[in-house]
């Protein structure tokens, strides 16, 4: 079957880094996204990978080794408004998202 | 980005009426939109994906017959909740995707929370 799991929560302080990790099993593979979603919102694009490596993106970056099924999400110089949750979801073959459960995040001051 | 737009934001109902969601791509068009449900604390589940001018694929255990989805339009996608009850109670987002776009990138709408009594 189809699987991706990652952490269900993480707390982290403001101004520090915080990496969240994400690791699948899919039927194919067509890039891994990660999604923020702030409670009672809809989730808002952060990144895409589709070949191995690390894409920068201002304070994310996002990591990807199809070898091992294996992505992260790091966030820097987190601040309060970083408090939502992180939804990692891979494309599999049939060009289809399945989604991870998602990461709480809990900024503290 | 693309913009998706969903109405309404939120609808309160009486149990056994119906009710239908909008979604619409404001700029770009969409043959294949995806409708999902989400439970509190809970991850996004795909109910649904909707092509333009074809029947829509229900995933498992998703009833059609109680969630009506027309795909009309390159634009425009609707979801029917008929007969609605308290378990329906949700939060319901679509997305849809721009074909145009190189990330096969699916662009979410604001989502609707249903509310029925």
């Amino acid at each position: 079957g189809q699987n991706i799991d990652q952490p269900t929560e993480m707390t982290a302080t403001e101004g520090a880094i915080v990496q969240i990790n994400c690791t699948y099993q899919t039927s194919g593979f067509n890039g891994l996204f990660w999604y923020q979603q702030h409670a009672g919102e809809a989730p808002t694009f952060l990144s895409y990978n589709v070949l191995d490596g690390l894409e920068e993106k201002g304070r994310f970056s996002s990591f990807l080794s199809r070898s091992k099924g294996y992505s992260y999400l790091l966030l820097k110089e987190l601040q309060m408004k970083d408090s939502a949750s992180y939804l990692c979801a891979v494309m599999d073959s049939n060009y289809q998202l399945i989604w991870g459960a998602g990461t709480k995040l809990i900024i503290k001051p | 980005g693309a913009v998706v737009s969903q109405h309404p934001s939120w609808v309160i109902c009486k149990s056994g009426t119906s009710v239908k969601i909008e979604c619409r791509s404001l700029d770009f068009q969409a043959t294949t939109m995806f409708w999902y449900r989400q439970f509190p604390k809970q991850s996004l589940m795909l109910m649904a994906t909707s092509n333009e001018g074809s029947k829509a694929t229900y995933e498992q255990g998703v009833e059609k017959d109680k969630f009506l989805i027309n795909h009309a339009s390159l634009t425009l996608s609707t979801l029917t909740v008929t007969s609605a009850h308290p378990e329906d109670s949700s939060f319901y987002i679509c997305s849809a995707r721009d074909l145009a776009g190189e990330l096969n990138e699916q662009f979410f709408g604001p989502g609707t929370r249903l509310t029925v009594l």
